[in-house]
């Protein structure tokens, strides 16, 4: 079966420019992640959504970044009026259910010029 | 928000010895504890996990161990190969939800023939 599929691979926009990046979790998955990592750094935390239950947006770095899960199935990470600091790789990760192992997608590598 | 302190950084070993990697974690609540292994451009995929209610896990030529008491937990690999050389992540659960980790900044390990 698919994994976790996300696009596009590659962004590169214009500093103030909004994105979207979107993610595909594996079928059946409950729960969805977004993380972001900077080069050599390690994964932050962004926001996590679990079934129908309201979403954890509390490593969400400021109020240009919202995310969303239509259906309980895909989800966009929208970023507004990007600056050079949000360029990082953002990684997506879907899980059954509680303390079940984390699949990651291959990630979005957003650059911001 | 609650943090994941990794070390070492970096790492070199000799193919066939062995590797540490330790982790400490400051939420008492955590229960789960896995660990992530990045190779170069893809994306983190796990290699063992640990529960809060288990000490010491192995799976062939990994394992890990855990303390609650003290905060923290490692990965030892032993009899490494090449193949090994990759970046490696301790997380730990945010608190004992089980859903969304905090991550360490990673171990990059370098195992030289």
């Amino acid at each position: 079966g698919a994994g976790v599929s996300q696009s596009p691979s590659n962004k590169v926009t214009e500093k103030g420019k909004d994105v979207e990046l979107r993610c595909d979790p594996i079928s059946g998955h409950t729960a969805l992640y977004w993380y972001r990592q900077s080069l050599g750094q390690g994964l932050e935390f962004l926001i996590y959504f679990q079934g129908n239950s309201a979403p954890d947006k509390s490593g969400l770095p400021s109020d240009r970044f919202s995310a969303e899960r239509t259906g309980g199935s895909v989800s966009t990470l929208t970023i507004q009026r990007t600056q050079q600091e949000d360029s990082a790789v953002y990684l997506c990760a879907s899980s059954a259910g509680q303390g079940i192992p984390l699949h990651f997608g291959n990630g979005t590598r957003l650059t911001v010029t | 928000g609650e943090n994941v302190e990794q070390h070492p950084s970096t790492l070199s070993v000799q193919e066939g010895d062995s590797a540490v990697i330790k982790c400490t974690y400051s939420d008492s609540a955590s229960n789960y504890f896995p660990w992530y292994k990045q190779e170069l451009g893809k994306r983190p995929q796990l290699i063992i996990d640990i529960r809060s209610n288990v000490g010491e896990k192995k799976d062939q030529r990994i394992a890990v161990t855990l303390n609650k008491t003290a905060k923290h937990f490692s990965l030892h690999i032993t009899e490494t190969q090449p193949e090994d050389s990759a970046v490696y992540f301790c997380a730990a659960s945010i608190g004992n939800s089980g859903y969304a980790l905090n991550f360490g900044k990673g171990t990059s390990l370098l195992v030289t023939p």
